[in-house]
């Protein structure tokens, strides 16, 4: 099986605008979580979401958003950019969202906002 | 405030040698525990998990250790080898339906030939 693809690897964007970032999960998988990451901070937990439903939401602004297809393909964005949006995003996916699911996740899409 | 604490930031261990991370948590809501190892320019992968209903789980060189009252869990990793150099992370959640992982803040493990 292939594993999880996220597109695109590298974007630079300059503070204010928005960006889209797309996590296309493992076949059959019907999860798809968002991770950021980031020096600073680590690794947090953006939002999951499970049969096209946002099924759980992490402590970020209401700047960040997601959506999930019918294909459990998922989109995350970011809306007036920040400079300390500036991170790797991770998107996680699983089978069937349970806790005891192993959660696979992808290469990261690195975004740096200038 | 961080839900997982991790320990050491860093760690140096010669090849061979046992490499020892440990983590502590606070909600004892927390019932899942894995561990991810990360490589430069790679997303984390898992390593292997534990849930509280066992003290120790074992798969090849890699072996958790579980403290439920202490609520602390460590990851040895025995015969270390220069192949093991990556950033290790701890990570806990919360019963069925949660899916969202609450991290560690990682350790960078150095393994010298």
């Amino acid at each position: 099986k292939a594993g999880v693809t996220q597109t695109p690897r590298y974007l630079i964007k300059t503070r204010g605008q928005q960006v889209t970032l797309s996590c296309s999960p493992i076949s059959g998988h019907r999860s798809v979580s968002w991770y950021q990451q980031t020096p600073g901070q680590g690794l947090q937990f953006l939002f999951e979401y499970f049969s096209e439903t946002q099924r759980n939401k992490g402590n970020f602004p209401g700047r960040f958003s997601g959506r999930q297809f019918s294909n459990s393909r998922s989109e995350m964005n970011v809306s007036t950019l920040e400079l300390g949006d500036s991170a790797l995003y991770l998107c996680a996916s699983s089978w069937t969202g349970g806790s005891y699911n192993e959660q696979f996740f992808g290469p990261g899409t690195r975004l740096t906002v200038l | 405030q961080q839900q997982v604490k991790q320990s050491p930031q860093s760690l140096i261990v010669q090849k061979g040698g046992i490499s020892i991370i440990n983590c502590a948590y606070e909600n004892t809501a927390f019932d899942y525990f894995p561990w991810y190892q990360q490589f430069p320019g790679k997303g984390p992968a898992l390593l292997i998990a534990i849930r509280p209903d066992v003290s120790e789980k074992k798969e090849g060189r890699f072996t958790i250790s579980f403290n439920k009252s202490a609520k602390q869990f460590s990851l040895h990793i025995m015969d270390s080898q220069p192949g093991d150099s990556a950033t290790y992370f701890c990570a806990a959640s919360r019963g069925t339906g949660a899916n969202n992982l609450f991290f560690g803040t990682g350790t960078r493990l150095t393994v010298i030939p």
